[in-house]
């Protein structure tokens, strides 16, 4: 059965205070490995898709990594507005088209 | 604007009482997909379409239904719901089959009382 775990559960963070978040990861046979932001009463919105151990990208403040068992996702000088909820999911080859997601972390930046 | 969109955005319902969310896509995406989110836990995929292909989740409670009359259009129907079933429910499309990012709607927050 493919798991997901994420940790911390939450973070509070100082603006300007640079953070990563893990995800780990079992999975037979990983197809991609997804990052979301979720909004408190809103739907998640997509970051970043990952495929290989190595590959790396980046969107503003931040930055999200791959190896074989884990995911990173690296928050660089966060400010308030990067304050919400990020969930990593994976979509392994066997199961289609399922997401299977983490548990996520809540993310709180203070100014 | 918004690609994939769900009503109500907020529903209350009786214990036992049967109630239909709704979801619509822009995106002309063959794959749909509901799943459910209780409060500060991960999203729970519970059926999907790839097309007309309806997939169930093997833990799905026989209580969720889901309809898809055409491409745009997939409603999720709880039977009898009861207290346990108060969650969000998301709706999300995917391009095709194997593709990479899923798009979500703003979900349906559904209360049961």
């Amino acid at each position: 059965e493919d798991q997901v775990t994420q940790s911390p559960e939450a973070l509070r963070l100082q603006e300007g205070e640079s953070s990563s978040l893990n995800c780990s990861y079992t999975v037979s046979g990983l197809r991609g490995l997804f990052w979301y932001r979720q909004d408190p009463g809103k739907g998640p919105e997509f970051l970043f898709t990952l495929y290989s151990a190595g590959e790396e990208k980046e969107k503003e403040r931040l930055k999200a990594t791959l190896t074989k068992k884990e995911s990173f996702l690296h928050i660089t000088a966060p400010k308030p507005e990067d304050s919400a909820t990020y969930l990593c999911a994976v979509q392994a080859i066997a199961a289609g088209n399922k997401l299977t997601f983490g548990g996520g972390t809540r993310v709180l930046v203070k100014p | 604007d918004a690609m994939v969109i769900q009503n109500p955005r907020y529903q209350v319902t009786q214990f036992g009482k049967p109630v239909t969310l709704s979801c619509s896509q822009t995106l002309n995406h063959n794959v749909m997909y509901w799943y459910q989110q209780k409060s500060s836990q991960a999203p729970k995929l519970l059926f999907h379409y790839y097309d007309k292909d309806f997939n169930n989740e093997a833990d799905t409670p026989d209580n969720f239904q889901s309809r898809r009359p055409n491409t745009s259009f997939c409603f999720l129907d709880i039977r009898s719901p009861g207290l346990g079933d108060t969650a969000m429910y998301l709706c999300a499309t995917s391009r095709d089959r194997g593709s990479t990012e899923a798009f979500f709607g703003q979900g349906t927050r559904l209360t049961v009382v």
